[in-house]
């Protein structure tokens, strides 16, 4: 099966930097995407990693080592706003039709 | 505005009885699935259908049912058979069946079941 590890919860406080961590076991991989959401709110895709490496976007960015079955989210200059749940997901290796796994999520909370 | 509306946002039901959640999208695209959100929890899929005519169970979906007559539309109905159908749902879509790792959300309907 298929099946990935974040951590529950992460404080930190504005202007920080913080780094959300995920470890996956799949039988085949097809990339990790990152995902935010907002207390009572809507996923909202962040970051896409199909090779090994850091990929930047903004404030946000995110890393995959394929080798070690690991990946990051790496938020800078924190902000109020940034307090959400991010979750880690991975392609299901037993369907094309793009469905995901997801993780349960950690929820960030940036304190003042 | 291209998008995915979900409603209502808030849903009521007594025990016993179905209920219909909606799910419309505007994106032109293929792929539409069903996810259930409980407190603390990651999403687990309930169906996905990867074409109009076509769907999937997915890891949830005792007690639930669909149906995708239309390319943009893919309700769910929560049965009197699902034990604990109080629950956050959730309906994405995805551009490319085959490739897609981005799904687009809907605002959610926050479903309680007394």
């Amino acid at each position: 099966g298929q099946s990935l590890e974040q951590p529950s919860e992460v404080t930190a406080v504005e202007g920080a930097i913080v780094q959300i961590n995920c470890t996956y076991q799949t039988s085949g991989f097809y990339g990790l995407s990152w995902y935010q959401q907002h207390d009572g709110g809507a996923p909202t895709f962040l970051s896409y990693n199909g090779l090994d490496g850091l990929e930047e976007t903004g404030r946000f960015s995110s890393f995959l080592s394929r080798s070690d079955s690991y990946g990051y989210l790496l938020l800078q200059e924190l902000q109020m706003k940034d307090s959400a749940s991010y979750f880690c997901a991975v392609r299901d290796v037993q369907n094309q039709g793009g469905k995901l796994i997801f993780g349960q999520g950690t929820e960030l909370s940036v304190k003042p | 505005d291209g998008g995915i509306t979900q409603s209502p946002k808030y849903l009521f039901r007594k025990e016993g009885q179905n209920v219909t959640l909606s799910c419309e999208q505007n994106l032109n695209h293929d792929a539409m699935y069903w996810y259930r959100q409980d407190p603390g929890q990651g999403l687990r899929l309930i169906y996905y259908s990867q074409i109009v005519n076509d769907f999937q169970k997915g890891d949830i979906a005792e007690g639930y049912s669909v149906s995708r007559e239309k390319k943009e539309s893919f309700p769910l109905t929560v049965t009197s058979a699902q034990k604990n159908p109080t629950a956050f749902y959730l309906c994405a879509s995805s551009e490319d069946r085959g490739q897609s790792y981005e799904q687009y959300f809907g605002p959610g309907t926050r479903l309680t079941v007394t």
